[in-house]
């Protein structure tokens, strides 16, 4: 079955603490990950996808197919990264995104 | 503005009754998805259209339905609406394999 995992429903650290925001993916193919911020209930915002290998607002993923991970990672959070994050996996037999149940990072100052 | 335009911003209605929603995908879009996001369900799938055609269906109620049209705008018919039913609902569309672009959706509080 196509799913995706994020553990934590809440995680909260401390301005220029490390964060590193947890999703594992179960899919029989070549996946295709994606991470999505949203900010205070607004719309969902593009933040990552795992083919581009790009670093937006600092974070970074890296896709481990061994262990099925695509881990959202920030050296140094800030405040204004306070926001829910959500994984989300290009599956279905259309493409649709499965998107994980999100985790809140709250940034502390 | 993501290019993505969702109407109402906002809908309260009673239970029993019926609604639109409508969403503009960005230009050149031809699919779109209608997604619902409740606190306790976090974001479920419903539906998806691509070029007029529907594609996938999700987690979507048969009291629901929705339809996209020539012009590629969709719209997402919720009745019989029950309190369970109030929640964002979220559209998106796409374009290729770069992702999804969200509108800033429509939300449904039903009293």
């Amino acid at each position: 079955a196509q799913r995706v995992t994020q553990p934590e429903k809440l995680l909260s650290v401390f301005k220029g603490a490390p964060v590193e925001l947890k999703c594992n993916y179960s899919y029989s193919g070549s996946p295709e990950l994606f991470w999505y911020v949203q900010y205070s209930r607004q719309r969902l915002q593009l933040l990552l996808r795992h083919i581009s290998r790009e670093s937006i607002k600092g974070f970074t993923a890296d896709l481990n197919k061994g262990e099925t991970s695509f881990h959202l990672k920030k050296p140094f959070a800030q405040e204004e990264d306070s926001a829910m994050y959500y994984c989300a996996l290009k599956g279905g037999s259309q493409g649709n995104l499965i998107f994980g149940k999100g985790t809140k990072l709250s940034v502390k100052p | 503005d993501s290019g993505v335009t969702q109407t109402p911003k906002h809908l309260i209605t009673a239970t029993g009754q019926r609604v639109t929603l409508r969403c503009s995908p960005r230009s050149g879009d031809l699919s779109v998805y209608w997604y619902q996001q409740s606190l306790d369900q976090g974001l479920q799938f419903l539906i998806q259209y691509y070029n007029g055609e529907e594609r996938a269906k999700g987690n979507i109620l048969e009291r629901f339905s929705a339809q996209q049209f020539p012009d590629l705008h969709s719209e997402l018919n919720l009745s019989s609406l029950e309190l369970g039913d109030s929640a964002l609902y979220f559209c998106a569309s796409s374009r290729d394999s770069y992702g999804y672009t969200f509108g800033s959706g429509t939300r449904l509080t039903v009293v």
